[in-house]
């Protein structure tokens, strides 16, 4: 059972656009939210996160919005450079519970120039 | 700047092998994750500890071990390799709440 389900396995967007990426989450014990970057043959970075607590988290470029009713989070970047291409993993956990991350499976994003 | 280390980049073995994964980190966090990565998967988690000496199962604890016997070392043990094993394997570590967990760049390990 996915408990965290990113249904789109690629986006491609033009250089200066914003890339949209999504994430729905089914466990409503989730109360934080984070977003990875990872490029090939590299560990995952943390990117940005977000709280039950809150709707919009801005860092930078990049902004996640949280919707718990619909239980849909979503990462905007924007303007989308070249070097942002890498897969995105949406995960989440339930804080003061075992600390485990649930994953999503990725969305690969290609900015093209 | 904080850091997570992982022994190998790339690493073959044969089949039926004893392969040890290290992982090791300089931030003094409780908590220790092993992860596999495969395409089309996600990060699937394998064992954790949240303490010395403490393991619990992640989701795919099938064919590996554990061990942390020191807060800043975890060890991924596949008893006797195979080749659906072959995957990226990846390291992480955190603190408990509101706080991301740090990985290392990640083990390739190809089973023969």
């Amino acid at each position: 059972d996915q408990q965290v389900k990113q249904n789109s396995p690629s986006l491609s967007v033009q250089e200066g656009r914003i890339s949209i990426l999504n994430c729905d989450y089914t466990n409503s014990m989730f109360d934080y939210f984070l977003w990875y970057k990872k490029y090939p043959a590299e560990g995952p970075t943390f990117l940005i996160s977000i709280s039950s607590i809150k709707d919009k988290n801005e860092d930078g470029r990049f902004t996640v919005f949280l919707n718990k009713s619909a239980k849909h989070l979503s990462l905007h970047i924007v303007p989308s450079q070249p070097g942002d291409s890498a897969v995105y993993f949406c995960a989440a956990k339930r804080t003061g519970g075992s600390e485990k991350l649930v994953f999503g499976k990725g969305t690969k994003l290609t900015v093209n120039p | 700047d904080v850091k997570v280390t992982q022994s190998s980049r790339y690493l073959v073995k044969r089949t039926g092998e004893k392969v040890f994964l290290e992982c090791v980190q300089d931030m003094d966090h409780e908590n220790m994750f092993w992860y596999r990565q495969d395409p089309g998967l996600g990060l699937r988690l394998i064992y954790f500890s949240y303490d010395v000496k403490m393991k619990e199962k992640g989701d795919i604890p099938e064919g590996y071990s554990v061990s942390r016997e020191k807060k800043e070392r975890f060890s991924l043990i596949l008893e006797s390799a195979s080749t659906n094993q072959t995957s990226m394997y990846l390291c992480a570590s955190g603190t408990s709440g509101w706080d991301e967990q740090f990985f290392g760049p990640g083990t390739r390990l190809t089973v023969l």
